[in-house]
Formats: C-alpha cells, sequence, structure tokens
C-alpha cells in the first residue's frame, strides 16, 4: 500500500514563527500536493509538484512556499506564520501509471496562537 | 474551467436508509472521476473510480456510474452503517499523460447514520 507520512500531527506555533511541515511518500510518485482544508471551504490546493525540484502554485500559495529536493519529501514552509494560517493541512502524491488517484496522508493540525 | 458540485450536507440517515449523494462535474474532455472518503480525524482516502464513461466504480457496498450523457458520478448504497458516518468528496482529474495537472475537487458532503 501507498504510504503518505506526514511528520507531524499536531502543532502549535506562534505568530511570525517559521513552521516546517514535513511530508515522505514511498511510492515513487512524480507527483505531490500540499492542500490545507477548513470548515465549509472544503479542500483547497496550495502548491504542488509534479517533479523534483518543480513546483506550481495552487489556489491559495500566498504565505507559502515550497521545496522538492528529493522524488519523495515534499516540504511545505510558512515563512511567518499568521493565526489565518491556523488550519489542517494534508500531503498527497499521485502518479498517472496508478490512475491518478490521489493518496493522502493523515493531515497535521496546525494552531497558531 | 473544470469544475466538481455536489449536493451539500450534512445530510443525515438511520441504519440501514438508502443513500445517494449527488455530483456533477463540467470538464472538457473525458476526466477520470473519483469518490472519496474522510474519517473523523484523518486525511482522506480513496473509495472508488470511473475513468470512462458508463464505467461503475464500487467499493464497500458503494457504488457510483460514469454518465457522460448527464455530467454525473452519483454515490449510492444500499443499506448504510453507522461506521459510514463521514464526509464524501467527489473529485475529477483530467485525462492527462504529462504532469501538471490537478484534481478538482467538490465541497464534500458530510454524512451522519444513527443507530
Amino acid at each position: 500500500d501507498v504510504k503518505v507520512t506526514q511528520s507531524s500531527r499536531y502543532l502549535v506555533k506562534r505568530t511570525g514563527e517559521k513552521v516546517f511541515l514535513e511530508c515522505v511518500q514511498d511510492m515513487d510518485h512524480e507527483n505531490m500536493f500540499w492542500y490545507r482544508q477548513d470548515p465549509g471551504l472544503g479542500l483547497r490546493l496550495i502548491y504542488f509538484s509534479y517533479d523534483v525540484k518543480m513546483k506550481e502554485k495552487g489556489d491559495i500559495p500566498e504565505g507559502y512556499s515550497v521545496s522538492r529536493e528529493k522524488k519523495e519529501r515534499f516540504s511545505l514552509i510558512l515563512e511567518s506564520a499568521s493565526t489565518n494560517q491556523t488550519s489542517m493541512y494534508l500531503c498527497a502524491s499521485s502518479s498517472v501509471w496508478t490512475g491518478n488517484t490521489i493518496y493522502f496522508g493523515e493531515g497535521s493540525w496546525l494552531t497558531v496562537v | 474551467g473544470d469544475s466538481v458540485t455536489q449536493m451539500e450536507g450534512p445530510v443525515t440517515l438511520s441504519e440501514e436508509a438508502f443513500l445517494t449523494i449527488n455530483c456533477t462535474y463540467t470538464a472538457t474532455g473525458y476526466p477520470s472521476l473519483f469518490w472519496y472518503v474522510q474519517y473523523p480525524g484523518e486525511g482522506l482516502q480513496l473509495l472508488l473510480k470511473a475513468t470512462k464513461a458508463d464505467d461503475k466504480g464500487s467499493n464497500k457496498g458503494f457504488e457510483a456510474t460514469y454518465r457522460k450523457e448527464t455530467t454525473s458520478f452519483h454515490l449510492e448504497k444500499g443499506s448504510v452503517q453507522v461506521s459510514d458516518s463521514a464526509v464524501y468528496f467527489c473529485a475529477l482529474t483530467p485525462r492527462v499523460n504529462t504532469g501538471g495537472f490537478k484534481t478538482i475537487f467538490g465541497a464534500g458532503t458530510r454524512l451522519f447514520v444513527k443507530a
């Protein structure tokens, strides 16, 4: 089975801190994604990457950056956390070779105080 | 652009009731269609999918048929259980063979099943 592992399930950070959310997948998928999920707003795509060192902006990239130095790892960075970034963050991966099914991690609950 | 519209929730049913969650889409070409489920406190996981017109995806008693003529992919289950309480997301992926595609998700429908 595909496994997508997010480094932290629950984080509490202070306003202005730099926050790293790490994600690793073990199936050699070329595509990786970061979403945030908020009540009433569904899933919103922050960034995605379809190859090492490649990144594309999603629907809400402002205030975020990403890094993909290795194929299996995709990091989400909040340069200066703000309270409106309190949310559930979901990492995911997929491959055209497996029918583009998206495999999600369990999520990281970030609270910015 | 491509979009997915699903019925708003929450949907509340008694155990053993019949479930339908409507999903319609707008897309160019022939996308793949998916239903994902999210149980409380967890990430999303694939429930079923269909890749071409008239295909029926099925899993765990749930079914959905890819209807190109009505651009729909409605989720059905004949007899729901309390354990089916979750949020259900309809989604589409454009049919491409290169990188850079985006999966489009519906807003999600929360299902509550009462014993």
